[in-house]
C-alpha cells in the first residue's frame, strides 16, 4: 500500500538554526500539506500546496517558514531560524484531490527538538 | 467557542464494552467530517468519514447533526486495541478549501 513517507523521523537542532524536514507524498497525489503537533496538544494546519504555489496557510506559517517542492517526489518544511516553541511533531500529508471528502494520508511524522 | 470540541477523557471501558464519543464544531458552513484514530507518538489515521445519513462500518457507527453541529462515533464490542485518541476532524471550518481542523482528541483505553 502505498505510504507518505518521512525524513528524518528525530531532527534535534539549535535554537536559531534552519531546519528542513522531507516528505515523499504518495505518488500520484497532486496536494500536499503540513501539520504540527506541540506535545500534549491538537494537531494543527500549517499550510497546503498545490500546483506548485501554496494554496492556504495558517497564522503559526509566518516568513520563517517556507515550502517548496523541489522535484516530482520530495515535498519539504523548511524553518529558518528555529525557536523554542517550534519544537513540535510535523507531519506532512498528501490527497489525490482537494474535494474535502478526499482523504489525506498521513506520514509518520518528523519529531522537532529545539534546544 | 472551539472550532471542534472534544471531551479529552480518559474514557476507561472494559472490553467488550459499547462506548460513544462526542464532538461539536462552531461554523455552520462545515463541509465534510471525520473521525481520525492516533496512537500514540504516531500520526492520525483516518477511521471513518461522516456522512448526514450516519454510516457504519463493522462495529463503529458514525452520526452527523448538520442542524445541531455534533457529531459522534460509537464503537460496540470494544477491543484492547481500540485504545487510542480518536480525533473529530472538519473539514472547511474557517471556509478555506482541503484544511483539516482538529479536536483535541477523546483518549479510549479499553482494559481487560
Amino acid at each position: 500500500e502505498p505510504e507518505v513517507t518521512q525524513t528524518p523521523s528525530h531532527q534535534v537542532t539549535q535554537m536559531g538554526q534552519e531546519v528542513i524536514l522531507r516528505c515523499v507524498p504518495i505518488s500520484n497525489h497532486l496536494y500536499f500539506y503540513w501539520y504540527r503537533q506541540i506535545l500534549g496538544q491538537k494537531v494543527e494546519f500549517l499550510v497546503s500546496f498545490y500546483n506548485n504555489e501554496i494554496s492556504e496557510k495558517s497564522e503559526i506559517f509566518d516568513d520563517q517558514f517556507s515550502v517548496e517542492r523541489p522535484d516530482g517526489s520530495n515535498f519539504t518544511l523548511k524553518i529558518r531560524s528555529t525557536k523554542l516553541e517550534d519544537s513540535a511533531m510535523y507531519f506532512c500529508a498528501s490527497s489525490r484531490m482537494t474535494s474535502g471528502i478526499d482523504e489525506q494520508f498521513f506520514g509518520p511524522g518528523t519529531r522537532l527538538t529545539v534546544l | 467557542r472551539k472550532e471542534v470540541e472534544q471531551d479529552p477523557g480518559p474514557f476507561n471501558v472494559p472490553e467488550g464494552a459499547t462506548v460513544a464519543f462526542n464532538c461539536t464544531y462552531s461554523n455552520s458552513a462545515s463541509q465534510s467530517f471525520f473521525w481520525y484514530r492516533q496512537d500514540c507518538r504516531k500520526e492520525p489515521k483516518l477511521l471513518m468519514s461522516v456522512y448526514s445519513s450516519g454510516n457504519e462500518d463493522g462495529r463503529f457507527t458514525a452520526q452527523l447533526n448538520r442542524a445541531s453541529q455534533y457529531i459522534s462515533l460509537l464503537i460496540r464490542d470494544s477491543k484492547l486495541s481500540d485504545s487510542a485518541t480518536y480525533l473529530c476532524v472538519v473539514n472547511g471550518v474557517t471556509g478555506g478549501g482541503n484544511k483539516l481542523t482538529f479536536g483535541t482528541g477523546t483518549q479510549l483505553k479499553v482494559e481487560l
